[in-house]
């Protein structure tokens, strides 16, 4: 089946612009997680979603970003006034509680890169 | 804030020999531990998760969980440079339906 979809691939844009990133999670899971990964870094949270429960954002780094997730389906990371320091790989992950137990499958990532 | 430390490496070993590789968390509630690969330039992959204390045992791969010392580790027996790669310890957040990540060691096989 598929898995979890991100798009685009890449993405550069000029710092000050917006940008949206996309995740479409594998069908069914009612977990949705963004990452953030800079080159030789370890993963930074930044919010999650789980289910129709309000959103976890306590990684989010400033104001400027924000997600929205539609129909417990399909998620959208917004960043608004880009700057050169927000330029990494943004993962996305989906998956679903089974106990205690969540394995998460991860998107190929977005790699965004801040001119 | 809930941690989950692990050293950064890069943790070189000869091919053949045992990988150990450690993790440490700080939610003495925590009840689900994972391990994940992540290959450069790929997405992280799961490859273990463990639940009870003591070891698990996948392959040429080992889980160990010691939860009185807050302690995973992951061994790798036979090490093949194709285990060259970071691997990330996440564990299960007690309080809240989430999963915390540690920032990785990376791991070197040399031939």
């Amino acid at each position: 089946g598929a898995g979890v979809s991100q798009s685009p691939s890449n993405k550069v844009t000029e710092k000050g612009k917006d940008v949206e990133l996309r995740c479409d999670p594998i069908s069914g899971h009612t977990a949705l997680y963004w990452y953030r990964q800079s080159l030789g870094q370890g993963l930074e949270f930044l919010i999650y979603f789980q289910g129709n429960s309000a959103p976890d954002k306590s990684g989010l780094p400033s104001d400027r970003f924000s997600a929205e997730r539609t129909g417990g389906s399909v998620s959208t990371l917004t960043i608004q006034r880009t700057q050169q320091e927000d330029s990494a790989v943004y993962l996305c992950a989906s998956g679903e509680w089974t106990g205690d137990s969540q394995p998460q499958h991860f998107g190929d990532g977005t790699r965004l890169s801040i001119l | 804030q809930k941690e989950v430390e692990q050293n950064s490496g890069p943790l070189s070993v000869p091919e053949g020999a045992i990988a150990s590789l450690n993790c440490t968390y700080s939610d003495r509630g925590s009840q689900s531990f994972f391990w994940y690969r992540q290959y450069s330039g790929k997405s992280p992959e799961l490859i273990m998760s463990i639940y009870s204390n003591g070891d698990k045992e996948d392959g040429r791969f080992t889980a160990q969980l010691n939860k009185a010392s807050q302690y995973v580790s992951l061994l790798i027996r036979d090490s093949q440079p194709s285990d060259s790669a970071t691997y990330l310890c996440a564990v299960k957040d007690s309080s809240a339906s989430k999963i915390i990540f540690g920032s990785g060691t990376r791991l070197s096989i040399r031939p």
